[in-house]
């Protein structure tokens, strides 16, 4: 089983709509969370860190339940320029590194 | 802030050739960079995780021989693939972690690799 697993999509929305993602990871001993973006042929850039309490950024809220081991992102009245690829990160700070979920494609049409 | 380069940008060379890719860090210092390989359509995988003056460490299947990491400062971190054959041909991506204790990592642009 992936340490980090996301649905790859590609979902294909209508500018406007709100689209939902979902990640789990399988170990508990995580403790950090977050979601990058990385469109065609470049890095990965922060979208935004995922906490116990839900936040959100904008059109962008994140959610996290640990007991579930579950996260989630959510985009409201989306954009053309939302297209990209929606990664699922998870971190343990015993070892300093990240691991990446496979991504989400995501495709708004105008 | 948080700027990480990463020098060439693309790179092509002929099989068995050595080819050197540059990280830094421009405005802070990491003590930990990281580097990682990314093949069509598939997610980043981490490589090392590379400590300043001290050895890389390696996942596993990673070659240590084959991908060499030198970490010599708080703002420079090199990856070397040595005798590149068509299947390291990939995107290559390093990171920095500007805060260990909160996991945040700031990537740098990437160098895409195409060995002929």
């Amino acid at each position: 089983r992936k340490e980090v697993e996301q649905d790859p999509g590609p979902f294909n929305v209508p500018e406007g709509a709100t689209v939902a993602f979902n990640c789990t990871y399988s170990n508990s001993a995580s403790q950090s969370f977050f979601w990058y973006r990385q469109d065609c042929r470049k890095e990965p850039k922060l979208l935004m860190s995922v906490y116990s309490s839900g936040n959100e950024d904008g059109r962008f809220t994140a959610q996290l339940n640990r007991a579930s081991q579950y996260i989630s992102l959510l985009i409201r009245d989306s954009k053309l320029s939302d297209s990209a690829t929606y990664l699922c990160v998870v971190g343990y700070s015993s070892a300093s590194k990240i691991i990446f979920g496979s991504g989400t494609r995501l495709s708004i049409r105008p | 802030g948080a700027v990480v380069s990463q020098h060439p940008s693309w790179v092509i060379c002929k099989s068995g050739t050595s080819v050197k890719i540059e990280c830094r860090s421009l405005d802070f210092q990491a003590t930990t960079m990281f580097w990682y390989r990314q093949f069509p359509k598939q997610s980043l995988m981490l490589m090392a995780t590379s400590n300043e003056g001290s050895k890389a460490t390696y996942e596993q299947g990673v070659e240590k021989d084959k991908f060499l990491i030198n970490h010599a400062s708080l703002t420079l971190s090199t990856l070397t693939v040595t005798s590149a054959h068509p299947e390291d041909s990939s995107f290559y991506i390093c990171s920095a972690d500007r805060d260990s204790d909160y996991n945040e990592q700031f990537f740098g642009p990437g160098t895409r690799l195409t060995v002929l």
